[in-house]
């Protein structure tokens, strides 16, 4: 139980361009889901917290017109780099968390975005 | 200030050498402790969860225990297949939610 997948695993994109990342929580109901980034050899980064169906709540830093996020179900949510730049490539993880087990963050694979 | 410190940063061991690792922690109010492993390119994977000090969970060669001010992660008779980043967190709450507050992380390294 409690499996968190993200799509794509890897992805290159032109630099410009728009890229969407897929969070989803196969076998149970993530009322909060979160986003971080990792760079090589550190710890992880929160990017932004997100309530089902309400606006994501950043942490201070992070453009929220550059990083759209959006939790539109309880298994759901997408984070869109719009525009990106080289400085965007990274690794970029999800996280989802249960309105049961309330305080049990479970992760996803991750996506290395490499922007050319 | 909400703070987790890790140590050892990494740690070498022969196959079958027990060791531990170690979390420290200062938070407002602990609202748990999360053990987590790392491999390098994945996301991280849940290990454990501990509350309040005095709880001890194990699973297979790991236990983690936790007292007002520290935790630690005990590895039995280590395995190469035990090698990874070990990420400690604790819950805090932040505003209107709740995060983690993460430490660097122990990279543990089990020479066959």
């Amino acid at each position: 139980g409690a499996v968190v997948s993200q799509h794509p695993s890897r992805v290159i994109c032109k630099s410009g361009t728009s890229v969407k990342i897929e969070c989803r929580s196969l076998d149970f109901q993530a009322t909060t889901m979160f986003w971080y980034r990792q760079f090589p050899k550190q710890s992880l980064m929160l990017m932004a917290t997100s309530n089902e169906g309400s606006k994501a709540t950043y942490e201070q830093g992070v453009e929220k017109d550059k990083f759209l996020i959006n939790h539109a179900s309880l298994t759901l949510s997408t984070l869109t780099v719009t525009s990106a730049h080289p400085e965007d490539s990274s690794f970029y993880i999800c996280s989802a968390r249960s309105g049961l087990a309330v305080y049990e963050q479970y992760f996803g694979p991750g996506t290395r975005l490499t922007v050319t | 200030e909400d703070q987790v410190t890790q140590s050892p940063e990494a740690l070498r061991l022969q196959e079958g050498e027990s060791s531990s690792l170690n979390c420290s922690y200062t938070v407002s109010g602990l609202r748990g402790l999360f053990w987590y492993r790392q491999d390098p390119g994945k996301g991280p994977e849940f290990l454990f969860t501990l509350y309040s000090a005095g709880e001890e969970k194990e699973k297979e060669r790991l236990k983690a225990t936790l007292t007002k001010k520290e935790s630690f992660l005990h590895i039995t008779a280590p395995k190469p297949e035990d090698s990874a980043t070990y990420l400690c967190a604790v819950q805090a709450r932040v505003d209107s939610n709740y995060q983690l507050i993460w430490g660097a992380g122990t990279k543990l390294i089990i020479k066959p």
